[in-house]
């Protein structure tokens, strides 16, 4: 069974630019949620999406976003990019809605602003 | 404002030894609980979890504490391995469906052969 799987792994973007991060999450599983890691601040929530509505929103300026397909998909679009925004990108699928069910890491996405 | 805080960010022990990983939360509407581990390059992957009904729960090598009343819970590694040196997170959560996990900011667990 294959695991979630995030793209790209690693990218550099520089300020003002914009990014699209995807996440394909595990066969059957309809719930993804977004999350940003940095040093000192742990895994900070950006949303969760289940059955393509967004269904939690964390404290994130306006400039990110994201969307999830039909096919349960997601993607994270973060615009005007900041040298703040660096950090390590981490998607999570879920059978269900969080959290009642076990959430499946994907091995991220690191931004870099340069 | 951190709901879930992990004051400890490293902690070193001797292999064979236990491994005492600790976690304080603020929100007393949190009732679900849950540890995962993070090696460098992985993403973090569920270790165990821990419903406010309990007190305790057991998994192995691994037992989940929590004592709601001190908003604190605890996770033991008994005996510690070198493979379990990693990034602890603690995450809680209102456990009502379509709630959010708040993760800490992580302990940096490093076992000593």
């Amino acid at each position: 069974k294959a695991g979630v799987t995030q793209t790209p792994r690693y990218l550099i973007k520089t300020r003002g630019q914009q990014v699209t991060l995807s996440c394909s999450p595990i066969s059957g599983h309809r719930s993804v949620s977004w999350y940003q890691q940095t040093p000192g601040q742990g895994l900070q929530f950006l949303f969760e999406y289940f059955s393509e509505t967004q269904r939690n929103k964390g404290n994130f300026p306006g400039r990110f976003s994201g969307r999830q397909f039909s096919n349960s998909r997601s993607e994270m679009n973060v615009s005007t990019l900041e040298l703040g925004d660096s950090a390590l990108y981490l998607c999570a699928s879920s059978v269900g809605q969080l959290p009642n069910t076990e959430a499946f890491f994907g091995q991220g996405t690191r931004l870099t602003v340069v | 404002d951190q709901q879930v805080k992990q004051n400890s960010p490293s902690l070193s022990v001797q292999e064979g030894r236990i491994s005492i990983l600790n976690c304080d939360y603020t929100n007393s509407m949190f009732d679900y609980f849950l540890w995962y581990k993070k090696y460098p390059a992985e993403g973090p992957t569920f270790l165990i979890s821990i419903s406010s009904i309990k007190d305790k729960n057991e998994d192995g090598r691994f037992t989940v504490f929590l004592n709601k009343s001190a908003k604190h819970l605890s996770l033991h590694i008994v005996p510690s391995q070198p493979g379990d040196s990693a990034v602890y997170f603690c995450a809680a959560s209102r456990g009502s469906s379509g709630d959010k996990l708040t993760f800490g900011t992580g302990t940096r667990l490093a076992v000593r052969p």
